[in-house]
């Protein structure tokens, strides 16, 4: 069974221009999130899906990043436009459910460079 | 706020050496709290979980403890490997379903 699946894995882009994030989860799984992760720490929480309803968003940079999950599915994170400081290692995750006992499963990551 | 640290930052051993690695929280209401692996340019892999009734888990040549009173956990890695090199990222998880990390120990098994 395919694990979640993240594209592109690299992206550069020049600082103002827009750049989009596509995940895939693990079939079945209903949770979907999106963390970012800044060199040398650990993951941060942007956004969580629950089918298609994002349900904490409280740490997604809305004047620049948005976020969509179509069809409690596929989801992609976007940015526009990108600034020097959004370059990072944007990872994306699914579980089961949002039960507390279950392990979210993380994609190998978009690393982005902004220049 | 919940804050999650680990110690330490970078390790390198040689091949054979238990090791143990560090990992407290400030706030001990805790849902669950997960070891994970970080391969350098893949994502994180789940290692071990452990509820917060519990206080041990195992797997292979893995053991992760949890004193939730006291906020810490440890991970304890027996007879390692060159292939046990990796960054190693312990995260707690409260009632919103949030995981909280912390920022890693990196470590580097030596033949």
């Amino acid at each position: 069974e395919a694990g979640v699946v993240q594209s592109p894995r690299y992206k550069i882009i020049e600082k103002k221009q827009p750049v989009a994030f596509w995940c895939n989860p693990i079939s079945g799984h209903n949770t979907l999130y999106w963390y970012r992760q800044n060199l040398g720490q650990g993951p941060e929480l942007l956004i969580r899906y629950e089918n298609e309803e994002a349900v904490d968003d409280s740490q997604l940079p809305k004047d620049r990043f948005s976020a969509e999950r179509l069809k409690g599915v596929d989801s992609t994170l976007k940015i526009q436009p990108a600034e020097l400081g959004d370059s990072a290692v944007y990872l994306c995750a699914s579980s089961l459910d949002r039960a507390s006992g279950n392990i979210q499963y993380f994609g190998a990551g978009t690393r982005l460079s902004v220049l | 706020k919940q804050e999650v640290t680990q110690i330490p930052a970078a390790l390198s051993v040689p091949e054979g050496e238990n090791l143990v690695l560090n990992c407290s929280f400030t706030d001990s209401a805790i849902y669950n709290l997960q070891w994970f692996r970080q391969d350098p340019g893949k994502g994180l892999t789940s290692l071990l979980l452990i509820q917060s009734s519990q206080r041990e888990q195992t797997s292979g040549r893995l053991n992760a403890s949890l004193d939730k009173s006291s906020g810490r956990s440890t991970l304890y890695i027996a007879a390692s490997q060159p292939g046990d090199s990796a960054t190693y990222l312990c995260a707690v998880r409260r009632n919103t379903d949030k995981l909280i990390f912390g920022t890693g120990t990196r470590l580097q098994v030596f033949p």
